[in-house]
Parts: structure tokens; sequence; C-alpha cells
């Protein structure tokens, strides 16, 4: 059964520190992504990767960084968490070719709360 | 740019009811459109996606979206609500020739017994 795997259901930091979100993909995919859901805002894209150590912002990259060193792992990284941080994070892949048509697979989430 | 509206966050149906779940999309060219589903404390999946070999797409648990292209509409139905189909569903587009997937805001669906 393929899966994607966040390392934490739930965090709780605290304001100025710095955060790792874990994720693993056991698919082999060439694409990885961080979205963060907000209520009424839906799903909002944070950055992605379409190969090793490459990353593309997406839409809200401000006051997050990334690295992916291994196809597998994709990490993303709140160099100085903030309150307005604190959100659900998805982290999500596909697989390459014709990326446009190609479904994301998900992992559970991580609830993280900064307090 | 390329944006998705999900017509309402809350949905409320009787069991047994027909479910319409709606979906809009701006886009000059027909992009690539999905319906995801979240139950509670889950991740998204997959319902179904158009891929333009049909406007009428059938998915998992009964779901069909037929993608009408002079409204640029991509509206979620099912003939009969069932209890298990209670959760958060998504819209999303992937514009042609692009890597990001769009998502709507979502729409929260209750069914009632």
């Amino acid at each position: 059964d393929v899966k994607v795997t966040q390392s934490s259901r739930y965090l709780v930091k605290r304001t100025g520190e710095k955060v790792f979100l874990e994720c693993v993909q056991d698919m082999d995919h060439e694409n990885m992504f961080w979205y963060r859901q907000d209520p009424g805002l839906g799903l909002r894209l944070i950055y992605f990767s379409y190969d090793v150590k490459m990353k593309e912002k997406g839409d809200i990259p401000e006051g997050y960084s990334v690295s992916r060193e291994k196809k597998e792992r994709f990490s993303l990284i709140l160099e100085s968490a903030s309150t307005n941080q604190t959100s659900m994070y998805l982290c999500a892949s596909s697989s390459g070719g014709d990326v446009t048509n190609e479904k994301l697979f998900f992992g559970s989430g991580t609830q993280l709360s900064v307090l | 740019a390329q944006s998705v509206t999900q017509l309402g966050s809350h949905v409320s149906v009787s069991e047994g009811a027909l479910v319409l779940l709606r979906c809009n999309y701006s886009s000059s060219v027909p992009p690539y459109l999905f319906w995801y589903v979240q139950y509670p404390n889950q991740g998204l999946q997959l319902l179904l996606k158009y891929t333009s070999a049909a406007t009428l797409v059938k998915g998992i648990n009964g779901f069909e979206a037929e993608f009408k292209k002079s409204e640029t509409s991509f509206h979620l139905t099912k003939p009969s609500a069932h209890m298990s189909d209670a959760a958060e569903y998504f819209c999303a587009v992937t514009p042609t020739g692009g890597f990001k997937t769009i998502f709507g805001a979502g729409t929260r669906l209750f069914v009632k017994a």
C-alpha cells in the first residue's frame, strides 16, 4: 500500500523556535509538495520540489524553507515560528511525467500549534 | 491567475437524498480537474479526475462529476447520500503545463439520518 508519512500528527512549539516537519514517501515519486490547510481557505501551496535538491516557491513561501536531500524525503522548515503559522500542514507527492494530470497522494497531516 | 470557487462552505442533506457540490474554475484553457475528499483526521484522497476523455467522470463511492466548458464548472454529484459520505470535499485544478495544483476552499458535507 502506497504511503506518505508525516513524522508528527500533533506538534506544539513556542514563538521563535525553529521547527522541522518531515515527510517521507515510499512510491519513488519525483514530485513532493507542502500545503497548509486553514478553515475557509482550503489548501495553499507553500513549496514544492520536482527533483532531489530542487525546490520551487508556491503561493505562500514567506517564513518557510524546504530541504530535499533524498528523493523520498521532503522537509519543511519554519525558521522562526510565529503564531500565524499555527495550522494543519499536509505533505503530498505525485509521480513525474505528465505532472499536470497526476493525482496527489497525501499524508495524514501535522497539526502545528505555535504558542 | 487560475482560481477555484466552491459554492457553499457547508452542505447538509438527508440520507438517501441527492448530493450536489458545486465547483467553478477560472481559465481560458480547460485545466485538469480533480475532486478530493478528506475524512476526519485524515489526509486528502482522490475521488475522481477529469482527463478530457469524457465530460462525465465516474469516481469512487458512487460519486461522479460533469465537466461543462461553457459554464467553467465541474460539479460533484451522488444520487443517494450515505452517512459515510460525511466529509470535506475539495475541488482542485492543475493548469495545463503547470506543476501547481490549486484547491478550492472546501465544502463540508453533513448527512442527516
